[in-house]
């Protein structure tokens, strides 16, 4: 599985926004980015996911460098309940091969008043 | 309702015993997966299914037993169980083998003393 490298953590104040840094510089042609992040004492949750192109949804944006080695996470407006652990997996993708999340160690985001 | 529920959350027993954890998804997904989260909170695969037919079966001791008995429900059989078995087992699906996200479950706590 090709690696992802993240920071241990990051801080950031409520309300403001966050950029979670990835770097995948051995990623392949046909891996996808995801992001999942885990709340303490909960499961990981799935944030979103893109292959090429910047993605948004409701939780979160997710901006992809041209050359796909490196993404970046964007929570636009940071409260207390997203901090959280978040990881940055990449997802090898073919019809109907298994495919595993292989999670790193993510980076701890701890968000202050 | 729980998308995915495990039971039981937590389980403290003593080193030789054998135990389940059990695995219920109600989202109608084909895939399910059962991963370790140790006390360093590294997250590892261990099994998947797809539509009962396992899929992914990761180093594994073969203490663990996986059992599907339908689509929508992945059990973890333990047997004699040791210290280093301690861990939060996660349950998670998806609706894909390599494809999609994935939905987990809050966790089952097992402590062996």
């Amino acid at each position: 599985d090709a690696k992802t490298t993240q920071p241990n953590s990051m801080e950031s104040n409520e309300e403001e926004p966050v950029h979670l840094p990835c770097n995948h510089s051995t990623i392949s042609g046909t891996d996808y980015i995801h992001w999942y992040r885990q709340l303490p004492s909960q499961g990981p949750e799935y944030v979103i996911h893109g292959l090429t192109s910047n993605v948004n949804n409701r939780m979160a944006s997710l901006a992809i460098a041209e050359d796909r080695k490196s993404s970046t996470l964007i929570l636009h407006r940071a409260t207390l309940r997203d901090a959280a652990v978040y990881y940055c997996i990449l997802r090898a993708s073919g019809t109907g091969t298994a495919s595993k999340l292989t999670f790193g160690t993510g980076t701890r985001l701890q968000v202050t008043l | 309702d729980t998308a995915v529920s495990q039971t039981p959350k937590y389980l403290v027993t003593q080193m030789g015993n054998d135990k389940s954890i059990k695995c219920e998804q109600n989202l109608g997904h084909d895939t399910m997966y059962w991963y370790k989260q140790d006390s360093k909170k590294f997250l590892k695969i261990m099994f998947s299914y797809n539509n009962k037919e396992l899929i992914i079966n990761e180093t594994v001791p073969n203490r663990f037993s996986p059992k599907s008995p339908d689509k929508a429900h992945l059990n973890l059989h333990i047997n004699s169980l040791e210290l280093g078995d301690s861990a939060v087992y996660f349950c998670a699906s998806s609706l894909y083998p390599a494809t999609g996200e994935l939905f987990f479950g809050e966790g089952s706590r097992l402590t062996v003393l």
